[in-house]
């Protein structure tokens, strides 16, 4: 079955840089982007981009852009998230979700079938 | 970016049928997929292309989108329904996913 395992809870001091992981099992990792969401304490769901692990491509919500870095290692199944500059307000739980994507006419679909566990990023001085 | 507008809360009685909407600009001509998550656990996808269910996901979880509003309805309400509900859709102006702001929904 498809499965996603993150890394373990961070907690990093404003101005500094974190890398959560996000390991795949259960498919051909090639085939599916991976997603990264994240989520504040009492918040909703903010997509912050995708990386196609076929290609290395990526694409990042415009809240992100510069900050965020997304990566990936098709050895071991796995991708990365890079967040730098912290600051508080990036106190979150980060979440990777598999993209299933295909179009249909001219409408993209794209929904998030599988996700990982979550891994709470704690920013604080 | 395209804007998807959700109730903040949805109150039901157990054996009641909860009806979550998600608003948006001819939402009805896009593919909307509908997300459960509970307390401290990840989302899970319960709705996918506004009606389809993955499998494991109870029949009584179902979806519909026509004009500005998709609908997730959940009839014969348990309270291990209980959670918060997620509606999101690929935002072409954007070129990215958007999800709406979410609905907690309260089994009374």
């Amino acid at each position: 079955q498809v499965q996603l395992v993150q890394s373990g809870a961070e907690v990093k001091k404003p101005g500094a840089s974190v890398k959560v992981s996000c390991k795949a099992s259960g498919y051909t990792f090639t085939s599916y982007d991976i997603n990264w969401v994240r989520q504040a304490t009492g918040q909703g769901l903010e997509w912050m981009g995708w990386v196609n692990p076929n290609s290395g491509n990526t694409g990042y919500a415009q809240n992100f852009q510069g900050r965020v870095t997304m990566s990936r290692n098709t050895s071991i199944s796995t991708a990365y998230m890079q967040l730098s500059s912290l600051r508080s307000e990036d106190t979150a739980v980060y979440f990777c979700a598999r993209g299933f994507r295909r179009i249909v006419g001219a409408t993209p679909i794209y929904y998030f079938d599988s996700w990982g566990q979550g891994t709470l990023v704690t920013v604080s001085s | 970016s395209y804007v998807l507008t959700q109730p903040p809360s949805v109150s039901v009685a157990p054996g009641q049928t909860a009806r979550i909407t998600c608003g948006g600009n001819n939402i009805g001509s896009k593919s909307v997929h509908w997300y459960q998550q509970k307390p401290g656990q990840a989302p899970v996808l319960v709705v996918f292309d506004d009606s389809d269910r993955p499998s494991g996901i109870p029949e009584r979880f179902s979806g519909s989108n026509s004009g500005n509003t998709a609908t997730l309805t959940i009839s014969r309400v348990e309270v291990g329904d209980e959670a918060d509900y997620y509606c999101q859709l690929w935002d072409s102006s954007s070129d990215h996913p958007e999800f709406g702001g979410g609905t907690k929904l309260t089994v009374l």
